[in-house]
C-alpha cells in the first residue's frame, strides 16, 4: 500500500548517543519534511527537502542532521541526543511544496 | 516572522452543535492555509486548504473561511458528533512557498 512509514515507533536513548529515524514514502513525492511536536509549542519544522540531494533548515535545526540521496528516504540523525530533542517526531511528504503534506504516525523519542 | 495563531487551546460543545475554531496569522497574507485533524498517537491528516482569493470552502459537514482583512481563517464544524473530537491544526505556507508553518492546535471535545 502506498503511504509513509516512519521506523522505529518509539526509541529510548541516552545522552550523548547518536540515533538515527527513518522515513520512507511510496509516493515519489518531491517534498518531504521533518517536524517535531511538544506541548506547548505544537509542531516546529525541522528541515526538509525539495528532491535528492536538496535539503533547507526549517526553525529549529541545531542538534539534527539530514540526508536525501533517495527520493523516497529521508532519514533524520541526531548526533549526541540531549534531554531537550525528547520530543514526538514527524515525517511528512508532499507532491509540492504548496501542496497538503501526508504525515506518517510518528516516532516517540526519549531521551534520558 | 511569520507566526499563525490559534488562539482556544480547547473547545468543549454538545453534539449536535456548530463548532468554530479560530486561526490568526500575522505579517503577510499566505497564498493559502490549510486546516488539519490530529487524532491521539497519529499523523495530522489534512483536511482543507483555502486560497488567499476565496472567501469560503466547504466539504460535507466543514466550512473554512479566509478574511485577509482581519487576518484570520475559521474553521467550523456543523451538527458536530462525538466522532470529531480531536486536535485540529491551521498551517500557513511560508515566504518562500516550501514549507509549512503550524499553529499549536485546537482540542475539540464533542460530547453526547
Amino acid at each position: 500500500d502506498a503511504g509513509i512509514t516512519q521506523s522505529p515507533r518509539y526509541k529510548i536513548t541516552e545522552t550523548g548517543r547518536q540515533v538515527t529515524l527513518m522515513c520512507h514514502q511510496t509516493w515519489s513525492h518531491s517534498y518531504m519534511f521533518w517536524y517535531r511536536q511538544d506541548l506547548g509549542h505544537g509542531l516546529r519544522l525541522i528541515y526538509y527537502s525539495a528532491a535528492a540531494d536538496i535539503t533547507d533548515k526549517g526553525e529549529v535545526p541545531d542538534g539534527y542532521v539530514v540526508s536525501r540521496s533517495k527520493t523516497e528516504n529521508f532519514p533524520l540523525t541526531l548526533e549526541s541526543a540531549t534531554r531537550s530533542q525528547t520530543s514526538v517526531y514527524f515525517c511528512a511528504s508532499s507532491e509540492s511544496g504548496d501542496s497538503p503534506l501526508h504525515f506518517g504516525n510518528g516516532t516517540r523519542l526519549t531521551v534520558t | 516572522s511569520q507566526k499563525i495563531e490559534q488562539n482556544s487551546e480547547a473547545l468543549n460543545i454538545q453534539e449536535g452543535k456548530t463548532a468554530t475554531l479560530t486561526c490568526n496569522y500575522t505579517n503577510y497574507s499566505p497564498a493559502y492555509l490549510q486546516w488539519y485533524r490530529q487524532d491521539p498517537g497519529r499523523g495530522p491528516v489534512f483536511l482543507l486548504l483555502i486560497r488567499e482569493n476565496e472567501k469560503e470552502k466547504r466539504k460535507e459537514r466543514l466550512k473554512v473561511t479566509f478574511d485577509t482583512t482581519l487576518k484570520q481563517s475559521l474553521f467550523h464544524i456543523t451538527a458536530s458528533q462525538p466522532a470529531d473530537s480531536a486536535t485540529y491544526l491551521c498551517a500557513r505556507v511560508n515566504q518562500a512557498g516550501t514549507a509549512l508553518i503550524f499553529g499549536k492546535g485546537t482540542t475539540l471535545s464533542v460530547s453526547s
